[in-house]
């Protein structure tokens, strides 16, 4: 079993709606982000968490907003969603301490139309 | 300016080749420095992290230079299974947030 998944792994939605993608992993770390990728750019960071009660925002926040309601779960919301959210969102994990490794969900392709 | 920049390439060449690339960081604090590798529309992986004295794992030789600000990642021996897009990652000192370049796509052809 993968260590971090995402579901849905893929979703279509209309502008306007409201649209929850959801990440959990059985590593067991702490740390815990969520990335949106576009053609020709790098990841970018939408939200990050270092543990259930510390929730910080990213370069990209506007337009999302986040949930850590374990540990082990992480969920990214568009209250609005519209066109230019269209993207591939992955969510990762890392360790306490040591190197800055994170470990990658399979992420979410989502095209808002 | 971007924090990491890459070549997006793409390098082409034969199985059996040599290709380099390198990827340029603009925050002087950076301290941490890593390649990730990404197949296509596929979750990035950690390839390899790049020390300061130059690191090899097997076919891969990463090198970092601090004056110049850039790393740099050397395929020897290029397979087929290597031709995917690699991810230049920096991160600053003292902060756990990962800065990731757009990636250098590389394709291997037989």
């Amino acid at each position: 079993d993968a260590d971090v998944t995402q579901t849905p792994r893929n979703r279509i939605t209309k502008t306007g709606k409201r649209i929850m993608l959801e990440c959990s992993q059985t590593k067991g770390h702490d740390r815990m982000y969520w990335y949106r990728q576009d053609p020709g750019l790098g990841l970018r960071l939408i939200y990050y968490s270092f543990d259930v009660k510390d929730i910080n925002k990213g370069e990209i926040s506007d337009g999302y907003s986040v949930s850590r309601q374990a540990q082990a779960k992480f969920s990214l919301s568009l209250e609005s969603a519209i066109p230019n959210q269209t993207a591939l969102y992955f969510c990762a994990t890392s360790p306490r301490g040591g190197e800055e490794t994170q470990y990658f969900g399979p992420g979410t392709r989502l095209l808002v139309l | 300016r971007k924090e990491v920049e890459q070549d997006p390439g793409p390098f082409n060449v034969p199985e059996g080749a040599t290709v380099a690339f390198n990827c340029t960081y603009s925050n002087s604090a950076s301290q941490s420095f890593f390649w990730y590798r990404q197949d296509c529309r596929k979750e990035p992986k950690l390839l390899m992290s790049v020390y300061s004295s130059g690191n090899e794992d097997g076919r891969f030789t990463a090198q970092l230079n601090r004056a110049s600000q850039y790393i740099s990642l050397l395929i020897r021996d290029s397979k087929l299974s290597d031709s995917a897009t690699y991810l230049c990652v920096v991160n600053k000192a003292g902060d756990y947030k990962l800065s990731f370049g757009a990636g250098t796509t590389v394709t291997v052809r037989a």
